[in-house]
């Protein structure tokens, strides 16, 4: 299995512009996870997934964020309008029925200038 | 809330020594995790040690869980360069969620 799969790896945007980030999970696991890591925060769950269905969104720091999973093996986090403080990287994890073993993908490192 | 804290938050040491990093928290947890997040990459699973007093070893190093399942220790022997990274800990809340500590960056000096 290829794992996670995130992409762009790297994305910097102007202020003001419309990000989106892209996760292709491990097939057959059921649930997906976006994480934002930086120096000052660590690492900071933003919403999951069980079963293509967002299931807790309550890290989602704004309106500004939002995030889709059409289906079992796609999911998008959309920044709109991006603003210097969203600068930092996002990491997709996904896990496998009930075990909260994660995997992660390689991150997306985003800057907004 | 349930918190991980992790100690130290950085250790610098010259390879060949040993180290010991700590991942405390007050509640308890039905099983902890140890990833290692290398630059650049995203963090990777080391072990899962789920029963009180366990012990689990990789190579050269040793994860113990707590008697209470409330703590958890990394132990690397004969630390390597290749062992530099940050170390996370990480336990089940609720809904399967994971809660994180803010981790130990370990850089061993060659």
């Amino acid at each position: 299995d290829a794992g996670v799969i995130q992409s762009p790896r790297h994305e910097v945007t102007e202020m003001g512009q419309e990000v989106t980030l892209r996760c292709k999970p491990i097939s057959g696991h059921n649930s997906l996870f976006w994480y934002r890591q930086t120096m000052m925060r660590g690492l900071e769950l933003l919403i999951y997934f069980n079963n293509n269905v967002p299931i807790d969104d309550s890290g989602m720091p704004e309106d500004r964020f939002s995030a889709k999973m059409p289906n079992a093996s796609f999911s998008t986090l959309k920044i709109q309008p991006s603003e210097p403080r969203d600068s930092a990287v996002y990491f997709c994890a996904s896990t496998r029925g009930g075990n909260t073993e994660a995997f992660f993908g390689q991150g997306t490192r985003l800057t907004v200038v | 809330t349930q918190l991980l804290e992790q100690s130290p938050q950085f250790l610098s040491i010259q390879e060949g020594e040993n180290l010991t990093v700590y991942c405390n928290s007050s509640s308890v947890f039905s099983s902890l995790q140890w990833y290692r997040q290398e630059p650049g990459e995203g963090p990777v699973l080391l072990v899962t040690v789920v029963t009180g007093g366990e012990v689990k070893k990789l190579k050269r190093l040793t994860f113990q869980f707590g008697d209470a399942r409330k703590d958890s220790s990394l132990h690397i022997t004969a630390a390597q360069t290749g062992d530099t990274g940050l170390y996370l800990c990480a336990a089940g809340g609720s809904n399967y969620q994971l809660i994180w500590g803010a981790g130990t960056k370990l850089i061993i000096k060659p």
